[in-house]
């Protein structure tokens, strides 16, 4: 089956730095997906990225498909954004997880 | 629209006891995942159901089974509860086009 790697897995930072967050997949997938889980526990889909380039705010994501990995860019890092980060991919009916890249903002 | 709504949020039960954890996805969505997730092991898949069917299912025991109603919410049972089974057990709902999930809050179940 597919297997996600996801690295690093761990990055500390300080407040109004940038980082970059990646995610290797074994097979080709027609569905990937970036989650950011908060301290409490709550996931937050950030990007639905099989392919290309999007950009919301201070994150971006690129996937190039051909590949097979992607990468999450987050500007700016403020301490609202550590927790940690997963990509899944996959396919509509299943998704594989990565481990997670733990993010910690220090002020 | 309402999020995914879990209940309960926590739980304590004791070994050999069964649990019964809900979900209800967003309104129009047909589509229901759960996850079991534990310290160091990420995110596992347990189950997905779609319009009352059971599409695809994880590596886990039978004690693990889950169902899905005509209006979409469903129902995961862990029977004969094992320490093991401690855990944040997550469900997500998608809609129809694209499996784009979404998260509820999560049930933390603790086996004492």
């Amino acid at each position: 089956g597919i297997q996600v790697e996801q690295s690093p897995p761990d990055l500390i930072l300080q407040e109004g730095a940038n980082s970059t967050l990646r995610c290797n997949f074994s097979d080709s997938v027609n569905n990937l997906q970036w989650f950011h889980q908060n301290p409490w526990g709550q996931l937050i889909n950030l990007f639905y990225i099989p392919s290309g380039t999007k950009q919301n705010g201070r994150l971006s994501a690129t996937t190039v498909a051909t590949e097979r990995y992607s990468l999450l860019y987050i500007s700016s890092s403020q301490t609202t954004d550590s927790g940690v980060y997963f990509c899944a991919g996959g396919s509509n009916y299943q998704l594989i997880w990565g481990a997670g890249t733990k993010l910690i903002i220090k002020p | 629209k309402a999020g995914v709504t879990q209940t309960p949020r926590y739980l304590i039960k004791t070994r050999g006891q069964q649990v019964t954890l809900s979900c209800s996805p967003i309104s129009g969505h047909r589509s229901v995942s759960w996850y079991q997730q534990t310290p160091g092991q990420g995110l596992q898949f347990l189950f997905e159901y779609f319009s009352e069917t059971q599409r695809n299912k994880g590596n886990f025991p039978g004690r693990f089974s889950g169902r899905q109603f005509s209006n979409s919410r469903s129902e995961m049972n862990v029977s004969t509860l094992e320490l093991g089974d401690s855990a944040l057990y997550l469900c997500a709902s998608s809609p129809i086009a694209k499996n784009i999930q979404y998260f509820g809050a999560g049930t933390r179940l603790s086996v004492l």
